[in-house]
């Protein structure tokens, strides 16, 4: 069946240092991937995502490229801040209902 | 513009008490989805509404777990005899419409922390 691996965490970084958190997919078909990002005390919200092969998502200064050939998603961004700090999930739709198929969380924690 | 509502935002329960939790979806939004988060896991998916009808209830755990939803609105989330690994944030999220491959977001609400002892 389809799933979604994520690098553990947590991972600690210092602010301004570079990001990457892998992520890996499993699917039949062509799915759409996701990033999405859950700060303290607020619920799930999408970051990114990108729909077909070779299609780069991006925001807020994070970028994610769907590389079919090596079914992976890796969440980047050149320098993180303190406001960074959360729980970032990577997720995959490949059905017709639009259900989410989710990875474990990866926790990011940036300290000044 | 209201996001999606769940309450109760915390409830502590007996082991083998029966629970509801409640998800108000963004108006006008006819998918609706049920997932659960166990303390440092992934999302579980649940359930899958399309309307009032849940063509998708293949995440549900047992036959202790049900849901239901009214119209396009309100959905109810029931746990009967509870047990203690059924302690877990309870996520609700919804999104526009049907979604034709791969292209939905799903819009989450804060979720339902469920305590069991």
């Amino acid at each position: 069946g389809n799933s979604v691996t994520q690098m553990e965490g947590p991972v600690t970084l210092s602010e301004e240092a570079f990001l990457t958190i892998n992520c890996t997919y499993t699917a039949t078909g062509y799915p759409s991937l996701f990033w999405y990002v859950q700060y303290p005390g607020e619920g799930l919200q999408l970051l990114l995502k990108a729909t077909k092969a070779d299609d780069k998502g991006s925001n807020k200064g994070f970028e994610a490229t769907y590389r079919k050939e090596t079914t992976s998603f890796h969440l980047e961004k050149g320098s993180v801040q303190v406001s960074d700090s959360a729980v970032y999930f990577c997720a995959l739709s490949s059905s017709n209902t639009g259900k989410l198929i989710f990875g474990q969380g990866t926790t990011l924690q940036v300290k000044p | 513009g209201a996001g999606v509502s769940q309450s109760p935002s915390n409830k502590v329960t007996e082991k083998g008490k029966d629970v509801e939790l409640r998800c108000d979806p963004i108006s006008g939004h006819t998918a609706l989805y049920w997932y659960r988060q166990r303390l440092g896991q992934g999302l579980e998916f649940l359930i899958y509404f399309q309307g009032n009808s849940a063509p998708d209830k293949s995440g549900l755990p047992s036959d202790r777990f049900s849901a239901e939803r009214t119209g396009e609105s309100v959905s109810t989330l029931t746990i009967q005899r509870t047990q203690q690994e059924d302690s877990a944030v309870y996520l609700c999220a919804s999104s526009p419409s049907r979604t034709s491959t791969n292209t939905g977001e799903l819009f989450f609400g804060e979720g339902s922390r469920l305590t069991v002892l």
